[in-house]
Order: C-alpha cells, then structure tokens, then sequence
C-alpha cells in the first residue's frame, strides 16, 4: 500500500539532546512536509521540500532541521536549542506545491515528549 | 492576518441528530479549502477539496459547502463512527512560487449512541 510512514510513535528527548524524526513515503511525490500540532492549535508548518536537496523554512523553523537527499526521505531534527520540544509530529506529502488542489497526505504521527 | 476560525470547538450529538461545523476565514485571493478528519493520536485524513464560492461535495453523511467567508461541513444523521476532530483549511495566494495553506484548531465531535 502506498502511503507516509512515520518512526517512532513515541520519542522522549532528554535535555540537551538532539533528537531525529523519520519520514518515509512511497506515493513518489515531489514534495514533503513537516508540521507541529499541540493542543488547542492549527498545525504549523516547520518546513517543507518542494524537490530533492532543496527546502524552505515554514512558520517555525527555529531549533530544528531537515534534510532531503532522496525524493522518499525527509527526516527532522529537533535540535537542544527547540526550547518547547513537546508536541505531535505530523509528515505529509502532495504530488508537487504550487496548486490549490494538491491535497495533502499525513503520516501517522510521532509523540515527542521531554523527559 | 491572514487567519482561519472553526466553530464550535467542541459538538456533542446524540446519534441521527443532525448538524454543521463552521469554518470561516479572511484571506485574500483564496484559491481553494481543504476539509480533514483526525481521530486521536493519528494524522488527518483528507474528506473534500471546494475550490469556488457555491461548490459543494458530498461523501457519506457529510457534505461540505463554500462562500466567499466560510466553509460548512454538516452531518447528516451522524454515527458514532463520525467522532473524531474536524479540520479545515483554506489555501490562498501567497504571492511566491507556492501557495500558502493554513490550518484551524478543529471541532471536536462526539457522537453519543
């Protein structure tokens, strides 16, 4: 089945430490994104790849980084300067960005928790 | 500011009792709305793309409407199959090579047997 696989469901970082999310998709779409949803918020947007080695920052960017050396790959790093680390991690890919109808596909999510 | 409001955040239905979920907005050059379903500690699930004011769609007991200002998503003879977390979210021109899209926080809703 194609789809968007996340890893791990659950994450625990400890203070100081920097922490990576996985990314998989097999939907062969152009691009990928990264998005934070905590509770009583919309999901905002950390970053997000239109193509191979390239990627832009969203509207959070700061305190984590990304990489995107393959078109199935897009992994995140929440790094020890992210403050406020704790919330839901969601991935989604589209076909390609720039058109309205481009509907996004989410992953299943990562828990992130600080111990 | 470009901003997105769902209302109410939470509903409380009893099963077949019908009702409709708010989504307005106020941005500029909208170019289309998205509506999700998410259920608790998963991703959302794409329901409806409406691209224009007047354009609805349909699927199941749900069906989505659009204006220039709001979306609606009314639920006809809801199960409790249909509680989960309901999002919307407006895509409009940003100006730059890719448009812009943003999010609500959601209704909650639960259907009761």
């Amino acid at each position: 089945d194609g789809g968007i696989t996340q890893s791990p469901k659950y994450l625990f970082r400890k203070e100081g430490q920097n922490v990576t999310l996985s990314c998989e998709q097999n939907l062969n779409h152009d691009a990928m994104y990264w998005y934070r949803q905590d509770p009583g918020q919309g999901l905002r947007l950390i970053y997000y790849s239109q193509i191979v080695n390239d990627f832009q920052k969203g509207d959070i960017a700061e305190g984590y980084s990304v990489s995107r050396e393959k078109k199935e790959s897009f992994p995140l790093t929440v790094t020890s300067a992210q403050k406020n680390p704790t919330a839901f991690y969601l991935c989604a890919s589209s076909r390609y960005t720039g058109t309205a109808g481009e509907k996004l596909f989410f992953g299943s999510g990562t828990q992130l928790s600080v111990l | 500011e470009d901003q997105v409001t769902q209302s109410p955040e939470a509903l409380r239905l009893q099963e077949g009792e019908s009702s409709s979920l708010n989504c307005s907005y106020t941005v500029s050059g909208l170019r289309g709305l998205f509506w999700y379903r998410q259920d608790p500690g998963k991703g959302p699930e794409f329901l409806f793309t409406l691209y224009s004011a007047g354009e609805e769609k349909e699927k199941e007991r749900l069906k989505a409407t659009l204006t220039k200002k709001e979306s609606f998503l009314h639920i006809t003879a809801p199960k409790p199959e249909d509680s989960a977390t309901y999002l919307c979210a407006p895509v409009w021109d940003s100006g730059g090579a890719t448009n812009k899209l943003i999010f609500g926080t959601g209704t909650l809703l639960a259907v009761q047997p």
